[in-house]
């Protein structure tokens, strides 16, 4: 079966610098969340996307934007990098049915900032 | 207080025994419950969503749910050292798609 896709799975950037993570959801899913999780942390609830409308907003720095398109990616978009934002970044995605949502999750961007 | 709390471990269990995960929260409009396993460095994988009060069989795995005591458990039976891993309960709320996590729990089978 599809499941999501991130890329890239690696980046390295210097402080002050601009990153561009992407997420392709599982085909049919409507809703797409971010995640940032440190070493030895749980996942940190960045922002959703449903049906390119953001939905839900956690923990995301002013620093950061994101958004999803019509084809359903959706783009984590990080500026003025700074060390502390060194982490992985996951991307999952649901389908709003009747059912609990539950999230499926991407193999992850591990974002090394230097 | 976390609203999703769980014992951070490292609980440890021999080959071949029940594992036994626990998982308190505190909003009562809690939905669904989620587990997911973690290994270092991987993304959360999905096991098994509970959101009606009772057990929930899948293989090995059996998700138990208490409302009115707000908790959720996992058992894993015939534990394998391959369940060594993090295990993150997750719990949704009614108002929004947002997911609370706990902060997760490490489990070590030892051959």
């Amino acid at each position: 079966a599809a499941g999501v896709i991130q890329s890239p799975r690696h980046l390295i950037k210097e402080k002050r610098e601009t990153a561009t993570l992407k997420c392709y959801p599982i085909p049919r899913h409507d809703t797409v969340y971010w995640y940032q999780q440190g070493p030895g942390q749980d996942p940190q609830f960045l922002i959703s996307f449903y049906e390119k409308m953001q939905s839900d907003k956690g923990s995301i720095p002013d620093r950061f934007s994101a958004q999803q398109f019509s084809d359903y990616h959706s783009e984590l978009n990080m500026s003025s990098l700074e060390l502390g934002d060194s982490a992985l970044y996951f991307c999952a995605s649901s389908f709003t049915g009747t059912g609990p949502l539950e999230q499926y999750f991407g193999p992850g961007t591990r974002l090394t900032v230097t | 207080q976390k609203e999703v709390e769980q014992n951070s471990g490292p609980l440890s269990v021999p080959e071949g025994a029940i594992a036994s995960l626990n998982c308190t929260y505190s909003d009562r409009g809690s939905q669904s419950f989620f587990w997911y396993r973690q290994y270092s460095g991987k993304s959360p994988e999905l096991i098994m969503f509970i959101y009606s009060n009772g057990d929930k069989e899948d293989g090995r795995f059996t998700a138990q749910l208490n409302k009115a005591s707000q908790y959720v458990s996992l058992l894993i039976r015939d534990s394998q050292p391959s369940d060594s891993a993090t295990y993150l309960c997750a719990v949704k709320r009614y108002s929004n798609y947002q997911l609370i996590w706990g902060a997760g729990t490490k489990l070590i089978i030892k051959p």
